[in-house]
This record gives structure tokens, sequence and C-alpha cells, in this order.
């Protein structure tokens, strides 16, 4: 069956730390999300690409940055890690239809 | 500027029927979305609307008013395992453009 997976679950890192998050999807996607959730903002689009070499800023992209080798992994890179970016990160995909979002099951990443 | 607002709580009993409102502002419209969310897991689609009306999927059903800018979900036959939050999300009209804004949740209690 497809499913997009996202790993690690958990992390905790120490601030000024480089921390890369993995997103892999087997929909055969085209477009890729990443989004951080933390109480009372909802769900923030951080970056996202629509295509190989495709990548793009959300409203919350300071601090991050995204690559897109292949269809199937959009990885998260937090530069330099600080205790602002401690949240719930989630990838989500979606057909080029944009007919909804399929979204992992989340890294709750933590910067002390 | 682009905003979306849902209640932040709701508190409803088990068997009844409850509406979810949400209105949003954005820069153009080409569709909206409610996603269910249980705590600690990732959001799963529910609904998608893009013309004005009633959409129903068995005990779920979504209203859109594209001149009004409001949504509701309706939830009938309450159960516990309706105890979620519930996100609305609208994606903007510019052409290829497939991510979208959600609002902040409202958090529903189902009680016995």
């Amino acid at each position: 069956d497809a499913e997009i997976t996202q790993s690690p679950r958990h992390k905790i890192t120490e601030t000024g730390r480089q921390v890369t998050l993995a997103c892999h999807q087997t929909w055969n996607h085209n477009n890729m999300f990443w989004y951080r959730q933390d109480l009372g903002h909802g769900l923030r689009l951080i970056h996202y690409s629509y295509g190989v070499q495709d990548t793009n800023k959300g409203e919350v992209s300071d601090g991050y940055s995204v690559s897109r080798s292949n269809t199937e992994d959009l990885p998260l890179t937090l530069e330099s890690a600080a205790s602002s970016q401690t949240s719930v990160y989630f990838c989500a995909s979606s057909e080029s239809t944009g007919f909804g979002y399929t979204f992992g099951s989340g890294t709750r990443l933590t910067v002390v | 500027g682009q905003n979306i607002d849902q209640p932040t709580e709701m508190t409803a009993t088990e068997g009844a029927i409850v509406q979810i409102n949400c209105t949003y502002q954005t820069s153009g419209f080409n569709g909206l979305f409610w996603y269910q969310q249980h705590a600690g897991e990732a959001p799963t689609f529910l609904s998608y609307n893009v013309l004005d009306g009633l959409e129903e999927k068995g005990r779920f059903s979504s209203f859109l008013s594209r001149s009004k800018g409001y949504s509701y979900l309706l939830l009938k036959e309450l159960q516990m395992k309706d105890s979620a939050s519930y996100l609305c999300a609208v994606r903007g009209a510019t052409s290829g453009t497939y991510k979208y804004i959600f609002g902040t949740g409202t958090r529903l209690k189902v009680l016995a």
C-alpha cells in the first residue's frame, strides 16, 4: 500500500545544531509540503515543492530549508536549531489535481 | 490579508448533532477542506467543497457559501470517537496553487 512516512517520530536536539527531518512518500505525488503545528497557531506552511528540483517558501520559512532531488523525498533541514522551532512537524503530499492532502504521522521536535 | 476563523472549542452530547462553523477571507478561492485530527495524530481528510451547497458523506456533511466566505461541518449521531479537532482549510485560486491555509482548528468534546 502507498504511504507517507516521517522520521524520526520524536527528536530532542540542542540549540545551534543542524537537524534534518525526513519525509518519504510512495504515492508518486508531485506535490509535497512541510507544516508545523503549534498551539494557538494551527498548521503553518514552512516549505513546499511541486516537483523534482522545485522548492518554494511558505509563510514561516526562516531558519528552514528543503531540497527535492527525487519524487519520493522532501527532507526538511533546520540550519541552526532554535528553541522557537520546538514544534510538531507534519509532511503532506497531494496529486497535481490538488485534491486533498495525505499527511505523515508527524515528528515531535524539542530544541533544548 | 488571509484569515480563517473557527471556534476554539465546542462540547456536545453523544447522539446529538453539532455544527462547526468556519469563516474565511483569502486572496482567491479554489476549494475548502475539512480535516479531523485526533490528539497526537495526523490530520485525516473529511470533506471537500468547491461549489456552493451541501456535500453529504454518511454522518458528516459540509456546506459552503462562497459569497459569504462561510462553511460549516455538520456531525450527526455523535459518537465518543468523534472527540477530536476539526480543521478548516482553504486553497487559493492562483493558477497551479495546491497549498492550503489552515484555521487553528475546533476542539470538539463529546460527552456521554
